[in-house]
This record gives structure tokens, C-alpha cells and sequence, in this order.
């Protein structure tokens, strides 16, 4: 079964404090692999698209990578305005939905 | 340019009461999504439209749900005899085509379902 898992659940880092969000993923025949942001009471926003192994995107204080097995989302000295929930989506096989973690809720304390 | 608008932005609802849920796709978008999200669950597909048929229905977790969609634009998502599990937000997506690579999808706001 196609499956997404985000870890870790929950992550407070102070302001300046870099680090990685991790996205690990088990489908057949990948299509892509998209990071969104969310904040409360809001629809997610796109962030990132990566469609194959190796392949890297940056936007800002965020770094997206991808590997066969997972993603990891790179926060260089984050501000409290990253504060948000991060979701990863998969796209796989023949159809066009997504699959998604539950995400990774960021709190940035200045 | 505009986004994906839904609305209501929140809906109050009796138990057994139908509801419809409206979604306006950023304007040259072929594909629509509809998916739901409950509280600390992940996001659930529930169907996908190209163009205004549904290629792909598979997540409609019930035949209380259906949806439609006209000129290619507009979609409603109708929810009948409505049970307090149903709710939930209610995510509409759009993207600029269906076919090649899967291409990125948009989110509007959501409608947040309340079912007492």
C-alpha cells in the first residue's frame, strides 16, 4: 500500500536554528513529490515539486532534495514567520491523486 | 491572478441535513480536486475532474457524496443526509492540465463542515 510518513510530528527550533524536516515514502512508480506549507485556517501553499532522485530546489531559507526513498526539507535560519505545518504529498502510478503525510508542525521561537 | 475560491468558508450543520460545497478553479484550469481533511488526519482524496467529467472517484467515501462539475469551471460538492463524521474541511484544489506530467495543484481556503 502507498504510504507517507513525515518525521518528526513536531519541531521548535529558536530563531537562527537550522534543520531538516524528513519525508519518507513507500509507492510504486513515483511521479513527484511536492512540500507544502500550511497555517491554521488556511489551504496548504504550494512550495516545492521534485520529480526524480537527486534533484534539489530552493526557495529562500528552504532546500527541498529528494532520494528512491525519501525528501528532506532544509530550514537555514529559520524566522517565526516559518512557523506553519509542512505536508509532503506523492504522486504514484496511474492516476492523478495525491497521497500525503500528516505533517510536521514548526514552531520558531524569536 | 485570482485563486481557487470555495465557499462557504464555514458550514453548520443538523445530522441528516444535505449540504453543497462550491469550488471556483483558478480560470484556465482543467483539473479540480476535491479532498477532505479531519482533524489530525492526513489529507483524503475523495475525486478529481478533467475538464467536467471524473476520471477518478475512488475516495467518495460514500453514495451520500457526489459532485459535479459545469463548464469546466464551477464544481459542487454535495453531501446528503450529513452524519456528525463527515465533519471535516473540505479542500479544493486545481491545476493547469491533466495530461503529461502530474502537474502542481492549487488549494483554495477550504470549507470547514460542522455537523452537530
Amino acid at each position: 500500500e502507498d504510504q507517507v510518513t513525515q518525521s518528526p510530528e513536531a519541531l521548535r527550533l529558536q530563531e537562527g536554528e537550522s534543520s531538516s524536516l524528513n519525508c519518507s515514502y513507500t509507492v510504486s512508480g513515483l511521479r513527484g513529490l511536492f512540500w507544502y506549507r500550511q497555517d491554521p485556517g488556511k489551504g496548504p501553499e504550494f512550495l516545492f515539486t521534485l520529480y526524480s532522485a537527486g534533484e534539489e530546489k530552493e526557495k529562500e531559507r528552504l532546500k527541498a532534495t529528494l532520494t528512491k526513498k525519501e525528501s528532506f526539507l532544509h530550514i537555514t535560519a529559520p524566522k517565526p514567520e516559518d512557523s506553519a505545518t509542512y505536508l509532503c504529498a506523492v504522486n504514484a502510478g496511474n492516476n492523478r491523486k495525491l497521497i500525503w503525510g500528516l505533517g510536521t508542525s514548526l514552531a520558531v521561537n524569536p | 491572478g485570482a485563486g481557487v475560491s470555495q465557499s462557504p468558508s464555514n458550514k453548520v450543520t443538523e445530522k441528516g441535513k444535505d449540504v453543497e460545497l462550491r469550488c471556483d478553479p483558478i480560470s484556465g484550469h482543467t483539473a479540480l480536486y476535491w479532498y477532505r481533511q479531519r482533524l489530525g488526519q492526513g489529507l483524503e482524496f475523495l475525486i478529481y475532474f478533467q475538464g467536467n467529467s471524473a476520471p477518478d472517484k475512488s475516495g467518495l467515501p460514500s453514495d451520500r457524496f457526489s459532485a459535479e462539475r459545469t463548464g469546466e469551471s464551477v464544481s459542487t460538492l454535495t453531501i446528503q443526509r450529513t452524519q456528525q463524521e463527515d465533519s471535516a474541511v473540505y479542500l479544493c484544489a486545481s491545476s493547469l492540465q491533466a495530461g503529461g506530467p502530474i502537474d502542481t495543484q492549487y488549494f483554495g481556503p477550504g470549507t470547514r463542515l460542522t455537523v452537530l
